[in-house]
């Protein structure tokens, strides 16, 4: 049973979009993160989420990022205006009793 | 700034061996995590430690707090162990809602 589902699974948009990328928890948990793989490198933390409120971001997460769980469940990270660079694939995790489960990733190209 | 390297970055090896992964990290943790991605690009926790070994069928891993080392053993390898295996670690000072720091990978090839 997966723990987490992530929508869409491929994201294709024009440099200078903005992107909304989604993060649907099985259960209600309270901690979440997002991390990135850009191809052919490690994965990177970006942000994680406790309780309705960013706990901490990566210097990756500039003004460009933002999180929210606007109703609740569902948990988004938005990019307010693509760039190339931002190409990757990028994860939704949460955290049970220390251990962090992962979702499928979003693979956004920007062309 | 925690760092976390792993090695070898590469490993072929033919089915049947005893594969060993290893990892160091640099500063304080409260966990280390081994990981497994695929070519798809899941992401599959296996373990996670904070002291001493663990288990799960064929897989086993350790880790030596006062050394900052820990490995990832296969036992009886098979094709199907083909992947990244990824060790992770959660920094210590993170009060528990700190993101993981990765390091680069195991690219694993097991040859029938």
């Amino acid at each position: 049973e997966p723990e987490v589902t992530q929508t869409p699974s491929h994201q294709v948009t024009q440099m200078g979009q903005e992107v909304i990328l989604r993060c649907v928890p099985i259960s209600n948990h309270l901690y979440f993160y997002w991390y990135r793989q850009i191809l052919g490198q490690k994965v990177e933390f970006l942000v994680s989420f406790y309780n309705n409120e960013i706990s901490e971001k990566s210097e990756i997460f500039d003004d460009q990022f933002s999180v929210e769980r606007p109703d609740g469940s569902n948990f988004t990270l938005k990019i307010r205006s693509t760039k190339l660079e931002d190409s990757a694939m990028y994860f939704c995790a949460r955290r049970r009793a220390n251990e962090q489960f992962f979702g499928p990733g979003t693979r956004l190209t920007v062309l | 700034k925690n760092e976390v390297e792993q090695s070898p970055q590469n490993l072929t090896a033919q089915e049947g061996e005893f594969i060993t992964i290893n990892c160091s990290y640099s500063v304080g943790i409260s966990a280390l995590h081994w990981l497994q991605q695929h070519p798809g690009g899941g992401i599959v926790s296996l373990f996670m430690l904070s002291s001493g070994k663990k288990k799960h069928g064929r897989l086993i891993a350790t880790i030596n707090i006062q050394e900052k080392h820990s490995s990832l053993h296969i036992t009886a390898s098979h094709p199907r162990d083909s992947a990244v295996y990824i060790c992770a670690v959660t920094p210590a000072s993170g009060g528990g809602a700190d993101g993981l720091t990765f390091g680069k990978g195991t690219h694993l090839i097991i040859q029938p």
